[in-house]
């Protein structure tokens, strides 16, 4: 069976640039979710994706955005990118509605300057 | 709404004592509580969950954690701390309500970091 993987591992940006976050959900899992993780912080709910549609979502700007695929593989995008959004972005598979335990990834480490 | 205060930022233990990490939370719902650990520049694994099944909760290397309704809290204690134990641990609420767009939604603690001394 085969983990929670994201891509990149790490990754520079520079301020006003875009970004694309990507994340392959645990085999069987139709459910992804995003969090930001910032620095010395419990992770952030950014939002869900349930059969690539958007199911949920928290108290981020809409140049956060996402997509999930038919394979259940989703992306995070996040546009006009703020020195803030320097952090740990973790994504977290679960097999849908009914199963409320969330798997996660090892994350993608952003740094913006 | 859900929310989780964990009670201490950090926690010094010696190997082989006791380990207690204090988590109270708040919830509309019947809520579903995890905890989580993350070693550092890694990503978060399970450690146990309750989902309003047996109120003492048993996790993987040895920790466990009871839910106690009344109080409001779901308190994490291993009886013998290890020094792979060093790690930050958050607790998390989840709403068990099957439906709506919080499903799912994870709301995490600011976490506690466990330093373990030989």
């Amino acid at each position: 069976e085969t983990g929670v993987t994201q891509s990149p591992t790490h990754l520079i940006k520079t301020r006003g640039q875009q970004v694309t976050l990507r994340c392959s959900s645990q085999s069987g899992h139709n459910t992804v979710s995003w969090y930001q993780q910032a620095l010395g912080q419990g992770p952030q709910f950014i939002f869900q994706y349930y059969r690539e549609e958007e199911n949920g979502r928290g108290n981020f700007p809409p140049r956060f955005s996402g997509l999930q695929f038919p394979n259940y593989s989703s992306e995070l995008n996040v546009n006009a990118l703020e020195l803030d959004d320097s952090a740990l972005y973790l994504c977290a598979s679960r097999g849908g509605q009914g199963h409320n335990e969330q798997f996660f990834g090892p994350g993608t480490r952003l740094t913006v300057l | 709404a859900q929310s989780v205060t964990q009670l201490d930022s950090h926690v010094s233990v010696s190997e082989g004592t006791p380990v207690l990490l204090r988590c109270n939370y708040s919830s509309s719902y019947s809520p579903s509580l995890f905890w989580y650990v993350q070693h550092p520049n890694k990503g978060l694994q399970l450690l146990l969950k309750y989902t309003s099944a047996a109120t003492l909760v048993k996790g993987i290397n040895g920790f466990e954690a009871e839910f106690k309704k009344s109080e409001t809290s779901f308190h994490l204690t291993k009886p013998s701390a290890h020094m792979s134990d060093a790690a930050e641990y958050f607790c998390v609420v989840s709403a068990a309500y099957a439906g709506g767009t919080s499903y799912g939604k994870l709301t995490f603690g600011q976490g506690t970091i466990l330093t373990v001394h030989p």
